[in-house]
């Protein structure tokens, strides 16, 4: 079945505690970002990668890293979370930048 | 700068009627994609349609249709005959791929909430 999967599903961690959310995507697609959903603010992007090894910051990338050493993979990083990164998180792939996106089930983070 | 309006924050209406969510977007370039998504309670979201700008034909997929002008701006989505499982919040979106990075810029969404 073609997807996006990511994990975790839900994490509650502390402020200043690395953590990795996991995004990967099994239909061959050059092109992944990361987008987070806020309550008045809508979603918007963090990052996105156009190919393996190519990545550029979104709207919203302070806080955040990324990295693209495989094709499927794009995990999301954050080395120092704050309790203003709370927030659902979403990946998405598209098999190039002009076509349609598909997200993953979403991360709902909770930074306390 | 590109921009999407959904002016409907809320909309309710009985299992049965038929409903249209508006959508109008703001975009300097001629090349351009809109998109609608549907993000159910469970949370995820679900790619519906893509249409590019040169493509004006109205799309029509079992009850739901899409009505694309380009003299209004704008792309609007009506499901027919409307079911409790159509209740979401849905999403109306563009992207302009003529630019480096092509994020899909979202509007605000509409909450459908169909009632038995």
């Amino acid at each position: 079945e073609a997807q996006v999967t990511q994990n975790p599903r839900y994490l509650i961690t502390v402020t200043g505690k690395k953590l990795t959310v996991t995004c990967s995507q099994n239909m061959n697609h050059e092109y992944m970002s990361w987008y987070r959903q806020d309550p008045g603010l809508g979603l918007r992007q963090i990052y996105y990668s156009m190919n393996v090894e190519v990545t550029d910051k979104g709207d919203v990338p302070e806080g955040y890293k990324v990295s693209r050493k495989e094709k499927r993979n794009f995990p999301l990083i954050l080395e120092s979370p704050s309790p203003n990164q709370t927030s659902l998180y979403f990946c998405a792939s598209s098999l190039s930048k002009a076509r349609e996106k598909y997200f993953g089930p979403g991360t709902r983070l909770t930074v306390t | 700068a590109q921009k999407v309006t959904q002016a409907q924050t809320e909309i309710s209406v009985v299992e049965k009627e038929d409903v249209t969510l508006d959508c109008v977007y703001e975009t300097r370039d001629t090349t351009y994609y809109l998109f609608w998504y549907k993000q159910p309670p469970s949370g995820e979201l679900v790619f519906l349609i893509r249409r590019n700008s040169f493509d004006e034909q109205n799309e029509i997929s079992g009850r739901y249709s899409w009505n694309f002008q380009k003299s209004t701006s704008s792309f609007n989505f009506t499901i027919t005959a409307s079911q409790v499982v159509d209740s979401a919040v849905y999403f109306c979106a563009l992207s302009e791929p003529t630019s480096g990075n092509t994020p899909l810029v979202f509007g605000k969404g509409t909450r459908l909430s169909v009632i038995a």
